[in-house]
């Protein structure tokens, strides 16, 4: 079965330092890996995605994810912290099939930068 | 571009009273739609989904339904409101030509059963 772990309910960090978020994810074939960000009442916004090809991706915001396949992780970094990136962060996976596009998320990591 | 709305944007229900969300998506056709719960400001649950006008899977049974009547149009519906109910619930669309593809979120109906 498709799995996705977020293991840090939050992360803290200062702002200007480099900031991780980490994901890793259990998939029997080749994942499409995904990044959003939700602000407090608000839906869900896409920062970026792994489909095949070079294994770092850049998205919104300054955002970058690296894909590591032997680690089975896909870790959202970012080179120096704004506060205004204080937001909840989910990690997505999906199979290379299917028609659904069904999205299996984790369980969130809260980030707050701090002044 | 696409846009995705939702509405109410909040809403306070009692139990046992009806529930109807709505749905819509602008500048694309043929989108797959979802329907997602989100409790307790954490973990998303996917409720529903549909790849086309009357094609609705269900995820979880549950108290919900949800219909498909026109093409960009989700409707997320219950007869008898339970307190489980209240969340924040999210639809999102994305593309059906090859993918998998992003999902798009709208901006959600906070829900609030009393």
């Amino acid at each position: 079965a498709q799995s996705v772990a977020q293991p840090e309910d939050q992360v803290n960090v200062a702002e200007g330092n480099p900031l991780t978020v980490k994901c890793t994810y259990s998939v029997s074939g080749n994942p499409y890996l995904f990044w959003y960000v939700q602000y407090p009442n608000r839906g869900l916004q896409f920062l970026l995605k792994y489909i095949t090809g070079d294994n770092l991706v850049k998205g919104s915001y300054g955002f970058e994810a690296e894909f590591n396949k032997s680690q089975t992780s896909f870790h959202l970094k970012k080179p120096s912290a704004l506060v205004s990136d204080s937001a909840l962060y989910f990690c997505a996976v999906t199979l290379r099939s299917g028609a659904t596009n069904k999205l299996i998320f984790g369980t969130g990591t809260l980030l707050a930068v701090q002044p | 571009s696409q846009t995705i709305h939702q509405w109410p944007a909040t809403l306070v229900q009692p139990v046992g009273s009806p529930l109807s969300l709505e749905c819509t998506v602008e500048g694309t056709s043929n989108p797959n739609l979802y329907w997602y719960r989100q409790a307790a400001g954490r973990g998303l649950q996917l409720l529903f989904y549909s790849v086309g006008i009357g094609q609705i899977s269900s995820e979880v049974p549950q108290n919900l339904s949800a219909s498909r009547p026109q093409d960009r149009q989700f409707i997320l519906s219950s007869k008898k409101l339970l307190l489980s109910d209240s969340g924040f619930y999210l639809c999102a669309w994305s593309v059906t030509d090859g993918g998998p593809y992003e999902q798009y979120f709208g901006p959600g109906t906070r829900l609030t059963v009393t």
